[in-house]
C-alpha cells in the first residue's frame, strides 16, 4: 500500500527566501505525486502533478517539485517566497497507472515572515 | 475540467441524526471519491464510490455509518449516520477527470454535531 510522509508540520521562512518543504513517499509500484495547497478558509487546489514524465515538475505560482526515485522524495520547492503563499501544503500518492485513490500526507502549514 | 457542486455548503447537526451529502458533477465521471477533513487535520479517503457497485470503504470507514450512493455517472451522495460530536468535520466529494486525470475536488461541506 502507498503512503507519505511529510517532514515537518509547520514551516517558516522569510519572505524572498527559499522555500523547501519536504515529501518523502512509499509505493509498491511507480506513483502518481502531487502537491495541493490549502488557503485559509478555501478548498484544495492542485499545485503540480509528476506522472512518470520529466522528473523536475513545474506547477502553479513558481512551485516546482523534483521526483527522486532512489530517495523515493517529491520535496517542493520556490526559489523566493511571497507573502501569498501562507497556506497548508498536502503532498499526496497514488498508486498504478491511474490517479485514482489518493492518499495525502499529513500537511505542512508555511508560514511568511515579512 | 470538471465543475462539482456539493451542498449542504455546512450544517448545524443534533447529536444522533443523519445527514446526507450530495455531490452533482457537471461530466460523467466513473469514480468518484469522498475524504473528510477533520479539525487541523489531513485528508483522509472515506471511499470509493464506482457507479453501478457498492462502494468501496477504507480501513476505519464502515457503510451502517457511511452509505453513499451512485445512481448514475454523475452524481452520489453520502451520509453521516448516528451523528456524534467527532463527526465534526468537512467532507469533501472529489473526481477524478479529463485525458490528464486530474483530480478536481468539490467546495466541502462543513459539518458541525452539537
Amino acid at each position: 500500500a502507498q503512503s507519505v510522509t511529510q517532514l515537518g508540520s509547520h514551516v517558516s521562512v522569510s519572505e524572498g527566501a527559499l522555500v523547501l518543504l519536504r515529501c518523502n513517499y512509499s509505493s509498491s509500484v511507480p506513483p502518481y505525486l502531487f502537491w495541493y495547497v490549502q488557503y485559509p478558509n478555501q478548498g484544495l487546489q492542485l499545485l503540480l502533478k509528476y506522472t512518470s514524465a520529466a522528473t523536475l515538475v513545474k506547477g502553479i505560482n513558481g512551485f516546482e517539485a523534483e521526483f527522486k526515485k532512489s530517495e523515493t522524495s517529491f520535496h517542493l520547492t520556490k526559489p523566493s517566497a511571497h507573502m501569498s503563499d501562507a497556506a497548508e501544503y498536502f503532498c499526496a500518492v497514488s498508486e498504478g497507472s491511474r490517479a485514482s485513490k489518493i492518499i495525502f500526507g499529513s500537511g505542512t502549514r508555511l508560514s511568511i515572515r515579512p | 475540467s470538471a465543475v462539482i457542486s456539493q451542498k449542504p455548503s455546512r450544517d448545524i447537526c443534533q447529536r444522533g441524526t443523519s445527514l446526507t451529502i450530495q455531490c452533482q458533477v457537471d461530466s460523467q465521471v466513473t469514480m468518484m471519491f469522498w475524504y473528510r477533513q477533520q479539525p487541523g487535520q489531513s485528508l483522509t479517503l472515506i471511499a470509493t464510490a464506482n457507479q453501478g457497485s457498492e462502494a468501496t470503504y477504507e480501513s476505519g470507514f464502515v457503510i451502517d455509518k457511511f452509505p453513499i450512493s451512485r445512481p448514475n455517472l454523475t452524481f452520489s451522495t453520502l451520509t453521516v449516520s448516528n451523528m456524534s460530536p467527532e463527526d465534526s468535520s468537512i467532507y469533501l466529494c472529489s473526481v477524478v477527470s479529463g485525458t490528464n486525470e486530474k483530480l478536481f475536488f468539490g467546495s466541502g461541506t462543513q459539518l458541525s454535531v452539537l
